[in-house]
């Protein structure tokens, strides 16, 4: 099994409609982002949370919202999908131990917004 | 404020040749630096990094790279190219706030 699983793998959903894609991971790291991947723009930070108390907005939050459930869960929703957000989304985890310490990650979840 | 800039949205090679991939960093704290790559329909996978113990970082796959500080630099090289390798390559920071910030990417492409 992954250490970082996010679900839905693939989606396609209607403007307008709520969404909401999941991040579990196995790894007991405390630290858990939600990057989004466009072509010609790399991987932008949306959210990221330290710990079950501690949520961060990154640079690109508008329009999204995250819940960290718990340590091992962090799921983000678009309250109001649009066109636009179509997009590669990407969870990752990484240990408090330093700045030195890479980040690991999920497979990715692709949305399609009509 | 810590950043990376990628040279070459696009990189073509010939099976066989020299790799090189190029980054450049700012930063104002010493900086903790990281090469990914993404196989097309993947996550993100760690090449190598570098966390100040050594300036020629070896990786997985037969990657390396290494820092310059005075250049500002973080290039990522290999010395033969395989087919394999064809994915798209991000240089990565670790900032100040714990955040990992990615360059914008590049595709290496391979000719047979």
């Amino acid at each position: 099994d992954a250490d970082v699983t996010q679900t839905p793998r693939n989606r396609i959903t209607k403007t307008g409609k709520r969404i909401m894609l999941e991040c579990s991971q196995t790894k007991g790291h405390d630290r858990m982002y939600w990057y989004r991947q466009d072509p010609g723009l790399g991987l932008r930070l949306i959210y990221y949370s330290f710990d079950v108390k501690d949520i961060n907005k990154g640079e690109i939050s508008d329009g999204y919202s995250v819940s960290r459930q718990a340590q091992a869960k962090f799921s983000l929703s678009l309250e109001s999908a649009i066109p636009n957000q179509t997009a590669l989304y990407f969870c990752a985890t990484r240990s408090r131990t330093g700045r030195n310490t890479e980040a690991f990650f999920g497979q990715g979840t692709r949305l399609t917004v009509v | 404020a810590q950043s990376v800039t990628q040279l070459g949205s696009h990189v073509s090679v010939s099976e066989g040749a020299l790799v090189l991939l190029r980054c450049n960093y700012s930063s104002s704290v010493p900086p903790y630096l990281f090469w990914y790559v993404q196989y097309p329909n993947q996550g993100l996978q760690l090449l190598l990094k570098y966390t100040s113990a050594a300036t020629l970082v070896k990786g997985i796959n037969g990657f390396e790279a290494e820092f310059k500080k005075s250049e500002t630099s973080f290039h990522l090289t290999k010395p033969s190219a395989h087919m394999s390798d064809a994915a798209e390559y991000f240089c990565a920071v670790s900032d100040s706030g714990d955040k990992i910030i990615f360059g914008k990417g590049t595709r290496l492409h391979i000719l047979p």
